[in-house]
């Protein structure tokens, strides 16, 4: 049971580069999010998407975006990353409706810039 | 503006009880959550309240009061591999969730 895979799981990136990260979810959830978290900080909410074809921004958009092609695939790009992109990334999946709306998480990608 | 609070830290001893506050201001509310993160892991579900009283579930208990914009985890026996932390989350008006700093919980023997 594979559920959400984030890939890569970690990463060194130099500033001014373009980074792609990768959630695949299998449960055939409608929604997916992507949300970054900092010390000290709640998880913060970067992009989301409702349904395949559509997207939606979060609290903290800026330099972050995404698409939604298909159920199951939801990548989040950094055109030009800056230092205070750095951070841990989850992808998060759930159920719109018929249930609790519970998130299940992936297990995070870490991402310094330097 | 939203604002959920929750402490920032807590320690409690092996075979006690523990609650964790968490209060909220949202605009609208749909549902309070609880997640468990270990370090370095991701979070992973505990519990749902939408209605006010106490959910038991097992050695942990939720308890929600709409009125007061109140809820706490209550995590009874404790065992060394509670340690983590607790995140409280609340479904504002538009279904987006508003998630708290969560508190550090460190078990001691």
């Amino acid at each position: 049971i594979a559920g959400i895979t984030q890939a890569p799981t970690s990463q060194i990136l130099a500033a001014g580069r373009r980074m792609t990260l990768r959630c695949t979810q299998d449960m055939r959830h409608n929604a997916m999010y992507w949300y970054r978290q900092d010390l000290g900080l709640g998880l913060r909410l970067i992009h989301y998407s409702n349904t395949a074809g559509t997207t939606g921004k979060g609290e903290v958009p800026d330099g972050y975006s995404v698409s939604r092609a298909n159920t199951d695939d939801f990548p989040l790009t950094l055109a030009s990353a800056v230092p205070s992109q750095t951070s841990v990334y989850f992808c998060a999946s759930s159920e719109i409706s018929g249930s609790t709306g519970e998130l299940f998480f992936g297990e995070g990608s870490r991402l310094t810039v330097l | 503006g939203q604002n959920i609070d929750q402490p920032t830290e807590m320690t409690a001893t092996e075979g006690a009880i523990v609650q964790i506050n968490c209060t909220y201001q949202t605009s609208g509310f749909n549902g309070l959550f609880w997640y468990q993160q270990h370090a370095g892991e991701a979070p992973t579900f505990l519990s749902y309240n939408v209605l006010d009283g106490l959910e038991e579930k097992g050695r942990f208990s939720s308890f929600l009061s709409r009125s007061k914009g109140y809820s706490y985890l209550l995590l009874k026996e404790l065992q060394m591999k509670d340690s983590a932390s607790y995140l409280c989350a609340v479904w504002d008006s538009n279904y987006q969730l508003i998630w708290g700093a969560g508190t550090k919980l460190i078990i001691k023997p």
